[in-house]
């Protein structure tokens, strides 16, 4: 039971470039969710999904795209790669019924120069 | 969604009991408070979850009082090891809190001194 996987672990990016970052979880989790972590400051959330083919917009949602094709995957797109997205990125799943706690990835590492 | 605010850092030593308070004035009726520990380079792990009085676990209590516009973690004789950073979330409730949507604010960083 892995339990949430982040794919890749680091990645260095040129500004402009675009990439995918990809989330993966094996507990059949109903809701998904992408936040960023920057240096000494808290996890702000960018996009989320309560159910497969459904996505929301979170608190940073700007510069990225998501996608829920599958329900235990949740993909975060970065069209087109700025520094100001250098940061930790989080994925985390739960389940739907109240009181679940969310179980996070390890993250991804992502810097843009 | 209700914010939440906390001491931005506490220092303890080892072997003492640390209690970390969150305000949420503006949770809602079906709100649950959850906590949640940070290590460097990690991802936040679940540490303890309540709607109201007390709960306790192995490893740490949650007390909220009636009104429920704050809640305090208390973390029993910490080691150098719970050196973390604590997060108090509000939300992910029944019915129309449980909309999905989970803001994390600023956190508490811990810092426990031998």
């Amino acid at each position: 039971n892995a339990g949430v996987t982040q794919t890749p672990k680091f990645r260095v990016l040129k500004t402009g470039q675009s990439m995918t970052l990809l989330c993966a979880q094996d507990m059949n989790h109903e809701y998904m969710y992408w936040y960023r972590q920057d240096p000494g400051m808290g996890l702000r959330l960018i996009h989320y999904s309560v159910g497969e083919g459904t996505t929301a917009k979170g608190e940073v949602p700007d510069g990225y795209n998501v996608s829920r094709l599958k329900k235990q995957n949740f993909l975060l797109g970065l069209e087109s790669a700025a520094p100001s997205q250098t940061s930790v990125y989080f994925c985390a799943s739960r389940r739907r019924s109240s009181n679940q706690p969310q179980h996070f990835g390890d993250g991804t590492r992502l810097s843009i120069l | 969604l209700a914010k939440t605010t906390q001491p931005i850092s506490m220092d303890s030593y080892e072997g003492q009991e640390v209690n970390i308070t969150c305000s949420h004035n503006n949770i809602a009726t079906n709100d649950y408070i959850t906590w949640y520990q940070q290590f460097p380079s990690q991802g936040p792990r679940f540490i303890i979850q309540g709607y109201k009085t007390k709960v306790t676990n192995e490893v740490a209590s949650l007390f909220i009082p009636a009104d429920r516009k704050s809640s305090t973690l208390s973390l029993p004789r910490v080691s150098l090891s719970d050196t973390a950073v604590y997060y108090c979330l509000v939300g992910d409730g029944w019915g129309s809190s449980n909309t999905g949507k989970l803001i994390f604010g600023q956190g508490t960083t811990l810092q426990v001194k031998p």
